[in-house]
């Protein structure tokens, strides 16, 4: 069965704090994974997608890499707006449209 | 360029009846699809359509249904509500997911806040 789990559950950093988070998969076949943030009431808020394994992305204080197993998302020194929750999902192969989620990791940034 | 538009953002019903959400995508978008959010289940797929087509379906029961019209605007039904349908319903529109393309990107509305009492 095709699963993604992501940790930890919730983490929280004081603002400058660097930190990973880890999103671990075991699928059948994977098209590509994608990394979202979620505000509280928003919908989530696409980040990145990775598409093979040793691909690199950024954006501001994010990285996000992908392996055959598992992705992280650095954070390097977060800022209390970073605070958010932040979604790990697979896209499989002959699944169109359908994206398989984690069930996150809640971020709090303190100052 | 405007983004994914949910209508209603909230909305309260009772059990036994039913409801409507619409969704209109990212202008240009074919695919629609639609995913329920509970505290206890995360993120969970409903369906996909792209040309007025489903292609893809989840593991939710009959009661929930969906259709994509010619200009790929989207609206999801749930019949005969239920206590355990109260959910954040969203809606994702993509350029394609045609087999043997790129994943591409996957954008989100805002979500319809369902709860049923």
């Amino acid at each position: 069965e095709d699963q993604v789990t992501q940790s930890p559950e919730a983490l929280r950093l004081q603002e400058g704090e660097s930190s990973s988070l880890n999103c671990s998969y075991t699928v059948s076949g994977l098209r590509g994974l994608f990394w979202y943030r979620q505000d509280p009431g928003k919908g989530p808020e696409f980040l990145f997608t990775l598409y093979s394994a040793g691909e690199e992305k950024e954006k501001e204080r994010l990285k996000a890499t992908l392996t055959k197993k598992e992705s992280f998302l650095h954070i390097t020194a977060p800022k209390p707006e970073d605070s958010a929750t932040y979604l790990c999902a697979v896209h499989l192969t002959d699944s169109w449209g359908k994206l398989q989620f984690g069930a996150g990791t809640q971020v709090v940034v303190t100052p | 360029k405007a983004g994914v538009t949910q209508t209603p953002r909230y909305l309260i019903k009772t059990r036994g009846q039913q409801v409507t959400l619409s969704c209109s995508p990212i202008s240009g978008h074919r695919s629609v699809s639609w995913y329920q959010q509970t505290p206890g289940q995360g993120l969970q797929f409903l369906f996909e359509y792209f040309s007025e087509t489903q292609r893809n379906k989840g593991n939710f029961p009959g009661r929930f249904s969906g259709r994509q019209f010619s200009n790929s605007r989207s609206e999801m039904n749930v019949s005969t509500l239920e206590l355990g349908d109260s959910a954040l319903y969203l809606c994702a529109s993509s350029s394609g997911w045609l087999a043997g393309e790129a994943t591409g990107e996957l954008f989100f509305g805002e979500g319809s806040r369902l709860t049923v009492l």
